[in-house]
C-alpha cells in the first residue's frame, strides 16, 4: 500500500506551459507539504498546509499555486513554466509536527 | 535562522568498512527535532531516524547508530560494516516548529558510495 504517492512520476514540458503535479497520502495525517530539489540535490521547503489551510509560503513565485482539496490531497500547479523550473518535486505528509514522510517525488523537466 | 551543515559532500568506502557521517545544525530553538533521511539512487527519500532535542541517548537500529551531542550541536550518523546497498545520498534535517507544521532545514547532503 503506498503512503504518500504523486502522479506524474515524470514530467517533460516546454517552457511557457502550464502543469500539475498531484499528491495524495492515505496515512490519515493533517499536514501535507511540497518541497523542490534542485539539481544539485538541494532540499528546501515550499508550502505547508494543515487541514487544507495553507500555514508555509517559503517565498515561491506566485507562478506557484498549492491546492488542497482535502486532507488527503495537495496538488501543485504552475504557471509559465521555466527552465529554472526544472527539478524534482517531492510531496509529504506527516502528523501535525511529527515525522515527514515523502512520496516518490515528481521529476519535472522544462524545454 | 535554522542552518544544518554536512561538510562531507562524497564518501567512498569499501564494503564492510565502518563509515561516519557529520551533521552540525545551529538553531535558537530549545525544542527541535533531528532527523536522517536516506535517498538511494531510485531517488526516494526514506525516512532514517528522528530524535528530539531532550534526548541524547545514543540509537543502534542493526548496522546503522547515531550519535547526538547537544554540547558540539552534532548529530553525527555511523553505518557499521557498510553494504553496496548503503550507497545513496544522506541527509540530516532540523525540523522548526511553525504554528501547528513544522518544516525541515535539509543539510546539502552526502553522497556515499560503497564499492564491493
Amino acid at each position: 500500500d503506498t503512503a504518500v504517492s504523486q502522479t506524474p512520476k515524470y514530467l517533460v514540458t516546454q517552457m511557457g506551459n502550464d502543469k500539475s503535479i498531484k499528491c495524495e497520502q492515505n496515512l490519515g495525517h493533517d499536514t501535507m507539504y511540497w518541497y523542490k530539489q534542485d539539481s544539485k540535490k538541494f532540499l528546501k521547503i515550499m508550502f505547508s498546509y494543515n487541514n487544507k489551510e495553507l500555514i508555509i509560503n517559503e517565498t515561491v513565485p506566485n507562478r506557484f499555486s498549492p491546492k488542497s482539496p482535502d486532507k488527503a490531497h495537495l496538488n501543485l500547479h504552475i504557471n509559465s513554466l521555466e527552465l529554472g523550473d526544472s527539478a524534482v518535486y517531492f510531496c509529504a505528509s506527516s502528523r501535525q509536527r511529527d515525522t515527514q514522510y515523502f512520496g516518490p517525488g515528481t521529476r519535472l523537466t522544462v524545454l | 535562522a535554522q542552518k544544518v551543515t554536512q561538510a562531507q559532500t562524497e564518501i567512498s568506502v569499501v564494503e564492510k568498512e565502518d563509515v561516519t557521517l557529520d551533521c552540525v545544525y545551529e538553531t535558537r530553538d530549545t525544542t527541535y527535532y533531528l532527523f536522517w533521511y536516506k535517498q538511494p539512487p531510485s531517488g526516494e527519500l526514506v525516512f532514517l531516524i528522528r530524535r528530539n532535542s531532550f534526548d541524547e541517548q545514543n540509537e543502534i537500529s542493526g548496522r546503522y547508530s547515531w550519535n547526538f551531542q547537544k554540547s558540539t550541536s552534532s548529530f553525527n550518523f555511523t553505518i557499521t560494516a557498510s553494504q553496496v546497498v548503503d550507497s545513496a545520498v544522506y541527509f540530516c534535517a532540523l525540523s522548526e516548529p511553525t504554528g501547528a507544521n513544522s518544516k525541515l532545514t535539509f543539510g546539502k547532503g552526502i553522497t556515499l558510495s560503497v564499492r564491493p
